[in-house]
């Protein structure tokens, strides 16, 4: 069954340094997100990507943080200079078949765990 | 303000128990309303996903059931498994349209099956 898959599957970093989370999507997938889930709290929408664009971002998605899909299959999250807070399980997901309905699953990655020192 | 709250926070049953794991949201406008199974530290995954025009959803021994008047779901879990021990997330998409992005989730329940 195919999967939406994430690497790292843990990243260590200084705080101030820029990260780079990686994912790739289930593949015909045309919609992209990015959830954040800091220990032992719910998980928190950050952004979701169609069509090369932004489609809806969060306050917590402010100007640190960057979404891209550089080539057909990855799709990044980068968030520019680190702070201690932004430790948390970072999961993508995506969604949504071509010619699909509304309100298609969300299909999630087994996450990045990233921790700001 | 959007919001959704589960009840109870955490739970414990024996094996071959079954449960039922509550849901209460605000969320206005309301698209579809989710339940997913979470383990410990791995990717939250779907069990059903249900319309406003649903009353009933199952997935195997998971039974969503959907009351968009008074804005509370359920998921009853028959015959629980061991493996059924994760946290249960509900989880609203207030939502129209294809990016359906900003999902509302809930914190959770945790479930525990005890041999």
């Amino acid at each position: 069954e195919p999967e939406v898959t994430q690497t790292p599957s843990h990243q260590v970093t200084q705080m101030g340094q820029e990260v780079i989370l990686r994912c790739v999507p289930i593949s015909n997938h045309l919609y992209f997100y990015w959830y954040r889930q800091i220990l032992g709290q719910k998980v928190e929408f950050l952004v979701s990507f169609y069509n090369n664009e932004i489609s809806e971002k969060s306050e917590i998605f402010d100007d640190q943080f960057s979404v891209e899909r550089p080539d057909g299959s990855n799709f990044t999250l980068k968030i520019r200079s680190t702070k201690l807070e932004d430790s948390a399980m970072y999961f993508c997901a995506s969604s949504g078949l071509a010619g699909s309905k509304l309100g298609e699953t969300q299909y999630f990655g087994p996450g990045t765990r990233l921790l700001v020192l | 303000k959007n919001q959704v709250e589960q009840s109870p926070q955490s739970l414990i049953i024996l094996e071959g128990k079954n449960c039922t794991l509550q849901c209460n949201y605000t969320v206005s406008p309301f698209s579809n309303l989710r339940w997913y199974k979470q383990d410990t530290g791995r990717g939250p995954v779907s069990l059903t996903i249900m319309t406003f025009s649903e009353n009933t959803k199952s997935n195997g021994r998971y039974t969503a059931t959907l009351d968009a008047d008074t804005k509370q779901s359920s998921l009853h879990i028959t015959a629980s498994q061991l493996s059924d021990s994760a946290s249960y997330i509900c989880v609203v998409s207030p939502s129209y349209g294809g990016s359906q992005g900003n999902l509302i989730f809930g914190k959770g329940t945790k479930l525990s099956v005890k041999p």
